[in-house]
Order: C-alpha cells, then structure tokens, then sequence
C-alpha cells in the first residue's frame, strides 16, 4: 500500500543553522506534497507545498525540493530560529481533486537550540 | 484559510461508553472528509474516509463497527467510538479539503480521548 517514510526522526540543531528533513513516497501516483508543523496538542499546520509539476517552492527561510524519479522530498529551513521547534510531518497525496488523502510520514521532532 | 471547527476537544469517558465527535466545515462544502488518530509521539494515521451521503472507506485495520462514522451534510460528519477501551485513548483529528485545486488540506482542533 502507501507508504511515505520520513528522516530523521528527530532532529537537533543550533540556532541559525540549517535544518534538512527527507521524505520518500511509494505511491508514483502521488502529485501533492505538503509539510506541516505541529506543536504538542495543536492541529497540524500547512508550511508548504509542492505539487508533481514544480520541483522546487520556496518561502521565506523554508524551501521544499521535490524529485519525482527518485520519488522523494525534502524540507529544508535555513536561518533556524526557537521558535522553530515542533514535530514536521511530510505528507503525499494523489490528485488535485479533494478526495485523496494524505498519508503521513512518521515525523520529524526539530529542536532549536539557542 | 478554511475552517474546520471539531468538538469536543477533550473528553473523558468510562471504559464501555460511546463517545461522539463532530467535525463541521464553517466556510466550505466538504462531500469528504478524512478521520486520524494518532497517539503520543506517534504520526497521523488515517482511519477512515467519509462521505457525504454513503458509506464510509474504512482503511485496513479499522473497525467499521467500532468506529461509526455518518456524513449526513455537506458540513458535518461525525465519528462515534462504540464500547470506548482505555486502549482507544488518542488524539482524534478530522480534515478537509478546499481551496481552488482543493488540494489544501484544513484540520480540526483535534480531540483528545482518554478512556478510563
């Protein structure tokens, strides 16, 4: 079945440091690729997405990478602040028309450190 | 954005119970929505798929009859987990789709169960 795995799981770096997450989905099919942060108890939160005909997106301090042959993605955060922290979850999906659904990784828990 | 408005946001109920949460779509028309749970430091994993006006797609593992779930409006549906077990304690999470591509998924505020 589907299937999306997510590296590392978890994640610690220096303030103003760079922070790279990796995801790899197994599902061709799939076409959406959204991260998302969420903090302890919260809902998750939309960072950014890329869809299967971009290969890369970029906003602000965070950036998304997408490499449809070799089926992964990556989330990349430079100028790492505090704030931060959380857990990011990659996701996947097929189709654009809002009946697919996303399948997560398994989380990356991003520390921050002053 | 759009808003996905879920209650309760924490319950707690005695083990036997059933337990029932609503997920509302305020600003859009969702004819499918999608239930998660996920436990402590674990990821979303997707429990079902629910549609408005029939059944809903349960995925492998799920018990249909465990976890009802009714997706009578365009707006709302609803899960309800039967005879709760302290094993059936999560954080529930409902989303849907909206947007011009319909690609953005929105969530819920989640519910925390703690069956005790």
């Amino acid at each position: 079945g589907e299937n999306v795995e997510q590296h590392p799981s978890t994640l610690s770096v220096q303030e103003g440091d760079s922070a790279v997450i990796k995801c790899t989905y197994s599902d061709s099919a799939s076409n959406y690729f959204p991260w998302y942060k969420q903090e302890l108890g919260k809902r998750p939160q939309l960072i950014i997405d890329i869809r299967s005909n971009v290969g890369e997106k970029k906003d602000q301090r965070i950036a998304v990478t997408l490499n449809k042959t070799a089926k992964h993605f990556s989330l990349h955060i430079t100028e790492t602040q505090p704030e931060d922290s959380a857990v990011y979850f990659c996701a996947a999906s097929r189709g654009t028309g809002g009946y697919n659904k996303l399948i997560f990784g398994a989380g990356t828990r991003l520390a921050v450190h002053p | 954005g759009a808003v996905v408005s879920q209650h309760p946001s924490w319950v707690i109920c005695k083990s036997g119970t059933s337990v029932k949460i609503e997920c509302r779509s305020l600003d859009f028309q969702a004819t499918t929505m999608f239930w998660y749970r996920q436990f402590p430091k674990q990821s979303l994993m997707l429990m079902a798929t629910s549609n408005e006006g029939s059944k809903a797609t349960y995925e492998q593992g799920v018990e249909k009859d465990k976890f009802l779930i009714n997706h009578a409006s365009l707006t709302l549906s609803t899960l309800t987990v039967t005879s709760a077990h302290p094993e059936d304690s999560s954080f529930y999470i409902c989303s849907g789709f909206a947007g011009t591509e319909r690609s953005e998924a929105f969530f819920g505020q989640g519910t925390r169960l703690t069956v005790v």
